[in-house]
């Protein structure tokens, strides 16, 4: 089992739409989860961190963390083709160890 | 405001060529990390560094190695290269535990 799965797609949404992407996790003494985004050729960027159970809105984004489950989700909301891209889940496990999912690519049709 | 700085940017290696891959912040940052990046398969932890004078494997450890010079350098070593590790390789670093990490630009690299 990986430590962290996520769908890998592609993810179509027409603009406008909420989009929804998933990751689950292994390690349940994992504290902190981030959703990064990243680009054809470029490095990934952070877009949100959550730490403790519930939801965390930053604009258009939603992050969603279940420690009970072992789940994180992102919501996008009004999604703009600028959206389209891959977004990786990434989970920092005991030592510090910061491990990524495959990513799910995301494809917002105008 | 340089943040994480990788060399170099591209890189073509014979089979069997030895290269070392240099990254260094300028963050203060206790923990840094190298990751490759291959079509599909997302971030694959090679090694991490959680604070100077350590190192720990991470998920494809094999065919590297790794040396946290100081607390704003780490590099990645590849000692006799191979066509499988044709990749492009990010380092990353953080600050306190459990925070964000941030991204050098990557380092593509070819092993023919």
């Amino acid at each position: 089992q990986k430590e962290v799965e996520q769908n890998s797609g592609p993810l179509s949404v027409p603009e406008g739409a909420i989009a929804s992407l998933n990751c689950t996790y292994s390690d349940r003494v994992s504290q902190s989860f981030f959703w990064y985004r990243q680009y054809s050729g470029k490095s990934p960027e952070l877009i949100m961190s959550i730490y403790s159970n519930g939801d965390k809105e930053d604009g258009r984004f939603t992050a969603q963390l279940n420690k009970a489950s072992q789940y994180v989700s992102l919501l996008i909301r009004d999604s703009q083709p600028s959206d389209s891209a891959t977004y990786l889940c990434a989970v920092n496990e005991r030592g510090n160890k910061l491990v990524f999912g495959a990513g799910t690519i995301l494809r917002v049709k105008s | 405001n340089a943040g994480v700085t990788q060399t170099p940017k591209f890189q073509v290696l014979k089979t069997g060529q030895s290269m070392t891959l240099q990254c260094a912040q300028d963050m203060n940052h206790n923990s840094m990390y190298w990751y490759r990046q291959d079509p599909g398969m997302g971030l694959r932890l090679i090694y991490y560094s959680a604070s100077e004078g350590t190192t720990d494997k991470g998920e494809v450890p094999n065919g590297y190695n790794v040396s946290r010079l100081n607390k704003r350098e780490f590099s990645l070593r590849l000692e006799s290269a191979a066509p499988s590790q044709t990749s492009v390789y990010f380092c990353a670093s953080s600050g306190r535990r459990n925070t964000e990490a941030f991204f050098g630009q990557g380092t593509r690299l070819t092993v023919v």
